[in-house]
């Protein structure tokens, strides 16, 4: 079955980096794109960034361009996203989703990762 | 500050038809497809409605996606508890180059 696991969050300064992971399984990795998407504490969800499946074609959201950096292992099956400059308003729950170009749909979810920017 | 404009909340009794909104413009519901998403806190958000109006395998017939130019609708027919939960529209944003999600609609069940 597809599986979709997020780690490396954690409890940040402002202004310092994280690096999160989502490790897939049970499908052709290789095929899919993979998007990144928060949800701030007591906010909706908010798209932040995409990677087409062969890492041809990034995509971000305003927000973070210029500060957050995707990418992806196809031999490890991993995506990454290396955030940079981290603000207080960067917090929340991070979660990793498939991209399906049925209709541009975010098809499976991992259960997310928490990320705390705090001084 | 989303593109995707939701109505914060909706309610109905059990057996009740709901209806959620989501408007858009022409960069992106017009020009692309809808999708919805289910999403209860603390949980994987879960696709519920892909392609405007298409059912993933496994989702109850009762939810439904229709789209009308700039604007988009998930109906819920036949209210149930386990439907309580945040709704999502979200589609592809061609001058924004990325992906929007709306505003979000909390659905509760009377």
């Amino acid at each position: 079955q597809v599986q979709l696991v997020e780690s490396g969050g954690g409890v940040v300064q402002p202004g310092r980096s994280l690096r999160l992971s989502c490790a897939a399984s049970g499908f052709i990795f290789s095929n899919y794109g993979i998007h990144w998407v928060r949800q701030a504490p007591g906010k909706g969800l908010e798209w932040v960034a995409s990677i087409w499946h062969d890492g041809s074609n990034k995509n971000y959201a305003d927000s973070v361009r210029g500060r957050f950096i995707i990418s992806r292992d196809n031999s490890k099956k991993t995506v990454y996203m290396k955030m940079n400059s981290l603000r207080i308003e960067d917090a929340g729950i991070y979660y990793c989703a498939r991209g399906h170009e049925v209709g541009n749909s975010l098809d499976y979810w991992g259960q997310g990762t928490l990320v705390t920017v705090s001084s | 500050q989303s593109v995707l404009t939701q109505p914060p909340s909706a309610s109905g009794t059990p057996g009740q038809r709901v209806t959620v909104s989501c408007s858009g413009s022409s960069s992106n519901i017009a020009d692309n497809t809808v999708n919805w998403y289910q999403h209860l806190p603390g949980t994987a958000p879960k696709l519920l409605i892909h392609s405007d109006n298409q059912r993933p395998s496994g989702v109850p017939a009762r939810f439904s996606g229709s789209k009308s130019g700039t604007s988009a609708s998930l109906a819920i027919s036949g209210l149930q508890s386990e439907d309580e939960a945040d709704y999502y529209c979200a589609s592809w944003d061609d001058s924004l180059d990325g992906y929007v999600f709306g505003t979000g609609t909390k659905v509760t069940v009377l």
